[in-house]
């Protein structure tokens, strides 16, 4: 039962153009959603949060919008640059109990020079 | 500020073993919480320690304990290893236990 999806396993962009990402999730006790960041050999690295009170929150080049009704959020990198070429993981998380993340299976985003 | 460190960063056992993953948390931060990522999934998580207390666990049978310690580093113990439980161990800790949690690099665990 996956309850967050990432449907898109793999994306390219060109440089400096928009990268969206998207995630959608079917668990409505989830309020908190962050975006991970992975390289090959490293552990994820948090880019950006958002709690469900909002339904847009911003950070430099990143950009999450949140969705309550569809229960659908998504990440947007402008512009897109060749080192922000990693494996992007959603995660979400209940607003009670333990504060665990449940993670996508994650999207490989390409930008290309 | 030292960030999230754990160890070893690669580990080969054999099916049946035992094997201990260590972590460290960041500086200041109470919370670590423990992940198991397999090849082309997401990070699943296992458990989480606060103060020294399990604060929650996934579904992972009891063979996957742990401890945190005063320090609030924490090991991750697997018992009877199984081929399935190669993995990329995951170990992230938070200031508390609902804020960012923050990772390190990771133990590579493969069974055989």
């Amino acid at each position: 039962d996956q309850q967050v999806k990432q449907n898109s396993p793999s994306l390219s962009v060109q440089e400096g153009r928009i990268s969206i990402l998207n995630c959608d999730y079917t668990n409505s006790m989830f309020d908190y959603f962050l975006w991970y960041k992975k390289y090959p050999a490293e552990g994820p690295t948090f880019l950006i949060s958002i709690s469900s009170i909002k339904d847009k929150n911003e950070d430099g080049r990143f950009t999450v919008f949140l969705n309550k009704s569809a229960k659908h959020l998504s990440l947007h990198i402008v512009p897109s640059q060749p080192g922000d070429s990693a494996v992007y993981f959603c995660a979400a998380s209940p607003s009670s109990g333990t504060y665990k993340y449940i993670f996508g299976t994650g999207t490989r985003l390409k930008v290309l020079a | 500020e030292t960030g999230v460190t754990q160890s070893p960063t690669h580990l080969i056992k054999t099916r049946g073993q035992q094997v201990t993953l260590r972590c460290s948390s960041q500086s200041g931060h109470n919370t670590v919480s423990w992940y198991q990522q397999a090849l082309g999934q997401g990070p699943q998580f296992i458990f989480q320690y606060y103060r020294e207390e399990e604060n929650g666990r996934g579904n992972f049978p009891p063979r996957f304990s742990g401890l945190q310690f005063p320090n609030y580093s924490s090991e991750l113990n697997v018992n009877a290893l199984e081929l399935d439980d190669s993995a990329l161990y995951l170990c992230a800790s938070s200031l508390y236990v609902n804020t960012e949690a923050f990772f390190g690099q990771g133990t590579r665990l493969t069974v055989v």
